[in-house]
């Protein structure tokens, strides 16, 4: 495609709902991350995967958050049971080669839990 | 975690002049990159140096590297209105390669 397509681009939930947003990268990037990014803050490193592995979850803020990649192009951010404190721009980003190299953004899914 | 730190948090100046914005990380790196983001947009690249080169340039941004000092500033020469916006470093984790970002500086340039 031609950029990082991120959906949806506003989410509200309820308190204890689950939500699962959607990344879809630019065709062929290798690289995909999750960063959350709260308002005023720098984003905040979440999750990485190079295809299909998900090779760093330690940004993971509990085990209520889930992150796929099942077919190395596609990616699920889950989080169950959303908390007043999920709420956060959530920004996807891919790359093409290696992981430290031009990361290309989505507009990001900014999700409030009321 | 975050990785860098920018500095100032915020800066504010008149159309014409130059902004300097710094940043410092804490490992050793690959390589640092500069981001750009418009209130309420993703991030945009803008400038990446690796760990063997101390400066680069891109148009009227400049972009040094110390990393013996682990520090890096972004330079924006003749600033326009349309420069607004938060400017943010990241640079790879070390053995990881995930790229980690600081918290940013918000920059505001006066027409």
């Amino acid at each position: 495609g031609a950029g990082v397509s991120q959906s949806p681009r506003y989410k509200v939930a309820k308190r204890g709902q689950d939500v699962a947003l959607r990344c879809d990268p630019i065709s062929g990037h290798v690289s995909l991350f999750w960063y959350q990014q709260a308002l005023g803050q720098g984003p905040e490193f979440l999750t990485y995967f190079q295809n299909e592995a998900q090779l760093d979850k330690s940004g993971l803020p509990s085990d209520r958050f889930f992150a796929e990649r099942p077919e190395g192009s596609v990616s699920t951010l889950k989080i169950q049971r959303t908390q007043q404190e999920d709420s956060a721009v959530y920004l996807c980003a891919s790359s093409g080669d290696w992981a430290s190299e031009k990361l290309f953004f989505g507009s990001g899914t900014q999700l409030s839990v009321l | 975690s975050q990785q860098g730190e920018e500095d100032p948090q915020a800066l504010s100046i008149q159309e014409g002049e130059n902004a300097t914005m710094n940043c410092s990380y804490k490992t050793s790196i690959n390589n640092l990159q500069w981001y750009r983001q418009n209130s309420g947009r993703g991030l945009v690249h803008l400038i990446l140096i690796r760990s063997n080169e101390r400066e680069k340039h891109s148009g009227r941004l400049r972009v040094t590297l110390d990393t013996s000092k682990k520090s890096s500033s972004l330079l924006i020469t003749a600033s326009r209105a349309a420069d607004t916006a938060s400017y943010f470093c990241a640079t790879d984790a070390g053995n990881n390669n995930d790229m980690r970002f600081g918290a940013g500086t918000r920059l505001t340039v006066k027409p």
